[in-house]
């Protein structure tokens, strides 16, 4: 069974530039998260998608992240602009969907953004 | 709100010695999962070991056993026979069964293993 995919794996931007990370989760996912980690720390949970909805962005920061999940598959995650903070590893997961024990996320290797 | 608590950082072990690695929780929650993962340098969080709080008894997977004492919210990670291939960075996470697996993590505790 083929892994949740993410690309690029390595990106370097300047500030206020913008930039897009791709997610192919596990086929038949119905659930995909996008976590941001920043270094030295945990993952903080950005957005979580059921099928191509959006079930909680109360993490987003709004003013600059946007996220889509068309077609309820693949996903890409933008920010634009960034700013210097926004230098982190953005990991996708993905589970099957539903509630209760048998949901386990699946993540992938994640993007490492740095912003200069 | 949910919080996952490591106070360990950085922890070290020897080749073939056991080692623990701590973590607390803080919920309102009654029904609710914990988890350990492990990132190695590659960076993909790989599942170690899980517990469903309404379970009293301890997840134990091969090598890796928890202490789960709820009452304490308390979540220990127990690595046996520690490998080399075990060194990386260890994170415990929480999820409410209500939450659609949605987790909160801690920040993280870097084991190394020294031959």
């Amino acid at each position: 069974e083929a892994g949740v995919a993410q690309s690029p794996r390595y990106k370097i931007i300047e500030k206020r530039q913008s930039v897009a990370f791709w997610c192919n989760p596990i086929s038949g996912h119905a659930t995909l998260y996008w976590y941001q980690q920043i270094l030295g720390q945990g993952p903080k949970l950005l957005i979580q998608f059921q099928n191509n909805g959006v079930v909680d962005d109360s993490q987003l920061p709004k003013d600059r992240f946007s996220a889509e999940r068309l077609k309820g598959v693949d996903s890409t995650l933008k920010i634009q602009p960034a700013k210097l903070e926004d230098s982190a590893v953005y990991l996708c997961a993905s589970s099957p969907g539903g509630r209760g024990f048998d949901t386990e996320a699946f993540f992938g290797q994640g993007t490492r953004l740095t912003v200069v | 709100a949910q919080t996952v608590t490591q106070s360990q950082p950085e922890m070290s072990v020897q080749e073939a010695e056991t080692v623990t690695l701590s973590c607390t929780y803080d919920t309102s929650e009654s029904d609710y999962y914990l988890f350990w993962y492990k990132q190695p340098p590659s960076r993909q969080m790989i599942l170690v070991i899980r517990q469903e709080a309404y379970k009293q008894q301890n997840a134990t997977e091969n090598r890796f056993s928890v202490n789960f004492q709820k009452a304490a919210k308390s979540f220990s990670l127990k690595i046996s026979d520690s490998q080399l291939g075990d060194a990386a960075m260890y994170f415990c996470a929480y999820t409410a069964y209500n939450a659609g697996n949605m987790l909160t993590f801690g920040g993280g505790t870097r084991l190394m293993v020294k031959p």
